[in-house]
């Protein structure tokens, strides 16, 4: 089966721009999941959807982080303004049920200047 | 958000040893611990995950101990090889897994030929 996509793989861009990055499950998979990854760091769990609805996003810096999945499929994470301490690796990650283990995509690796 | 710690943050084996990697979690409502392994542009890829009601787990040449009552659990791997080389990360999640993980810092393996 296909395995988790996102796009894009990179981005470079100016601190106080915004910036989008979009997330594609595997087929079928109803919850899903964004992570940041700081370099040097393990994954932070910024936001959990189950199906189109949000699980948890108590992580979720709600002042300039926002993400959605209208159809309970795609997923996209939108950040504006950024920040330099924004600068990290965006992972996406997708599970079957809940109990079922979660498939991360390669992420965006967003660097900002 | 309540940790995960893990040590050691780097780790060097020789090929065929045994390398250990240690985990200590606070959240008692953990129910799920699993283990990622991340190469250099890669996201996370599940190794292999225990559930608190067993002490452990074998899969091929990975084991995980698990110590419900000192909160603490560890990833054995059996005869390292190279391509073992890459970043380890432990984490932990409540729900059975259906929640957001909780991960470690991860530590960074190298098996000497």
């Amino acid at each position: 089966e296909a395995g988790v996509a996102q796009s894009p793989r990179y981005k470079i861009i100016e601190k106080r721009q915004s910036v989008a990055f979009w997330c594609n499950p595997i087929s079928g998979h109803a919850t899903l999941y964004w992570y940041q990854q700081i370099l040097g760091q393990g994954p932070k769990l910024l936001i959990q959807f189950q199906n189109n609805g949000v699980v948890d996003d108590s992580q979720l810096p709600k002042d300039r982080f926002s993400a959605e999945r209208l159809k309970g499929v795609d997923s996209t994470l939108k950040i504006q303004p950024a920040k330099l301490e924004d600068s990290a690796v965006y992972l996406c990650a997708s599970s079957s049920t809940g109990t079922q283990p979660q498939h991360f995509g390669d992420g965006t690796r967003l660097s900002i200047l | 958000q309540q940790q995960v710690k893990q040590s050691p943050q780097s780790l060097i084996v020789q090929k065929g040893g045994i390398s250990i990697i240690n985990c200590a979690y606070e959240n008692t409502a953990f129910d799920y611990f699993p283990w990622y392994q991340q190469f250099p542009g890669k996201g996370p890829a599940l190794l292999i995950a225990i559930r608190p009601d067993v002490s452990e787990k074998k899969e091929g040449r990975f084991t995980i101990s698990f110590n419900k009552s000192a909160k603490q659990f560890s990833l054995h791997i059996m005869d390292s090889q190279p391509g073992d080389s890459a970043t380890y990360f432990c984490a932990g999640g409540s729900g059975g897994g259906a929640d957001g993980l909780t991960f470690g810092k991860g530590t960074h393996l190298i098996i000497q030929p």
